[in-house]
């Protein structure tokens, strides 16, 4: 089945620093990467969808200077968080799909701790 | 954009029970409902979905249904054993220019008690 690989699994990382979370589709090409953060006991919510070789479209209210998404292959899809502070901490996951029938693989998650 | 709310945001059950989580959606352009299966601190885990073609679809002990008319779909859970302790999320993809776009319910933590 699809298998999508999304790196590290848990990053701590100091406050004012950049981090930066890869997600790979390992044997299909990823026409479109989505990428969700999880608050503790809440539900996933999209920051931003990501199409291969275009900008990503950010929902509301997520900053497009702060959280950096690179889409640069049908296999790579990348998300930076810049100038990270403690209420960035969060759970980031990321989710690729094909063009059809409609599937969405998950990444296994980042545990991202800003200190 | 689309709104996916669902009911309830806990479930208790004794093993063996059935256990059903409700949702509706808003957007009715929206035909994929899947119905996730989290477990702490892992991805979500496809357990069931649903298109806007059927009605109503099973799969051993879990099934979905789904009313487009009055926009919501349910996830059955018949036998209920422990291992299915877990949250519950149900999504919707809406149509048009945001075709494949998931937006997800807020989760049912769902604890099956031997």
């Amino acid at each position: 089945g699809a298998v999508v690989s999304q790196h590290p699994s848990r990053v701590i990382c100091k406050s004012g620093t950049s981090v930066k979370i890869e997600c790979r589709s390992l044997d299909f090409q990823a026409t479109t990467m989505f990428w969700y953060r999880q608050f503790p006991k809440q539900s996933l919510m999209l920051m931003a969808t990501s199409n291969e070789g275009s900008k990503a479209t950010y929902e509301q209210g997520v900053e497009k200077d702060k959280f950096l998404i690179n889409h640069a292959s049908l296999t790579l899809s990348t998300l930076t968080v810049t100038s990270a502070h403690p209420e960035d901490s969060s759970f980031y996951i990321c989710s690729a799909t094909d063009s059809a029938p409609i599937g969405y693989t998950f990444g296994s998650g980042t545990r991202l701790t800003v200190v | 954009g689309e709104n996916v709310e669902q009911h309830p945001s806990t479930l208790s059950v004794q093993e063996g029970d059935s256990a059903v989580i409700k949702c509706t959606y808003s957007d009715s352009a929206s035909n994929y409902f899947p119905w996730y299966k989290q477990e702490l601190g892992k991805r979500p885990q496809l357990i069931i979905d649903i298109r806007s073609n059927v009605g109503e679809k099973k799969d051993q002990r879990i099934a979905v249904t789904l009313n487009k008319t009055a926009k919501h779909f349910s996830l059955h859970i018949t036998e209920t054993q422990p291992e299915d302790s877990a949250v519950y999320f149900c999504a919707a993809t809406p149509g048009g220019t945001s075709y494949g776009k998931l937006t997800f319910g807020q989760g049912t933590i769902l604890t099956v008690h031997p």
